[in-house]
């Protein structure tokens, strides 16, 4: 069965960085474009980040682009956020999940903590 | 960007009851729409996709309907795993998808 395990959120100091990591297994990883989508405390999901499935495109939000990278490795079927100068309002669970062909998400993880503050 | 605007924000309901949510979208959409089902601390689970066709395993009392800008998801006879909070995804500017506000659904 498909599954998505995020790790790697926490405590972090504005300005700080953190990489958060998303293991993959159930289904072919290197043939599936990942997201990142996040929910700040008491806020709706907001989409954060795309990588297609050989890593050759990106997309990123707004609110997050030139501060977040995303990347996979595909020969340890893992996904990657590294977030760097993180905001106070960058506090939210941060979500992997899987993308069908038609850019829908039909899987996702249970989600990882991330906390900014001083 | 494409905005999803989700009513209602929350609603109270009895086990047997119908219940319907809606998702309508600031321009059409076609189909390119899901409905997922969230429980505190767990994965969000898809329902729905492509606005009315059903998830594999998801019992035949969930259904979708709309298309364009209006989109609805239909519980029929609410079971107590049902309580939880809803969404809907739109898809038609992958990859920058949006989220309506989710709707909470409790018991009454």
């Amino acid at each position: 069965q498909v599954q998505l395990v995020e790790s790697g959120g926490g405590v972090v100091q504005p300005g700080g960085s953190l990489r958060l990591s998303c293991a993959a297994s159930g289904f072919t990883f290197n043939t599936y474009g990942m997201n990142w989508v996040r929910q700040a405390p008491g806020k709706g999901l907001e989409w954060v980040t795309f990588i297609r499935y050989d890593g050759s495109n990106k997309y990123y939000a707004d609110s997050v682009k030139g501060r977040f990278t995303i990347s996979r490795d595909n020969s340890k079927n893992t996904l990657y956020l590294q977030m760097t100068s993180l905001r106070v309002e960058d506090t939210a669970v941060y979500y992997c999940a899987r993308a069908v062909r038609s850019g829908d998400l039909d899987y996702w993880g249970q989600g990882t903590l991330v906390t900014v503050s001083s | 960007d494409i905005q999803m605007t989700q009513s209602p924000s929350s609603l109270s309901a009895s086990v047997g009851d119908r219940v319907t949510i809606t998702c309508r979208a600031s321009q059409g959409i076609r189909n390119d729409l899901g409905w997922y089902q969230q429980k505190p601390g767990k994965a969000p689970k898809r329902l729905i996709y492509a606005a009315s066709s059903l998830q594999s395993g998801v019992p035949s009392r969930f259904s979708g309907s709309g298309s364009g800008t209006e989109f609805t998801l239909t519980i029929s006879s609410l079971q107590p795993e049902d309580f939880a909070t809803y969404f809907c995804l739109q898809h038609n500017s992958y990859p920058r998808i949006t989220f309506g506000q989710g709707t909470r659904l409790e018991i009454k």
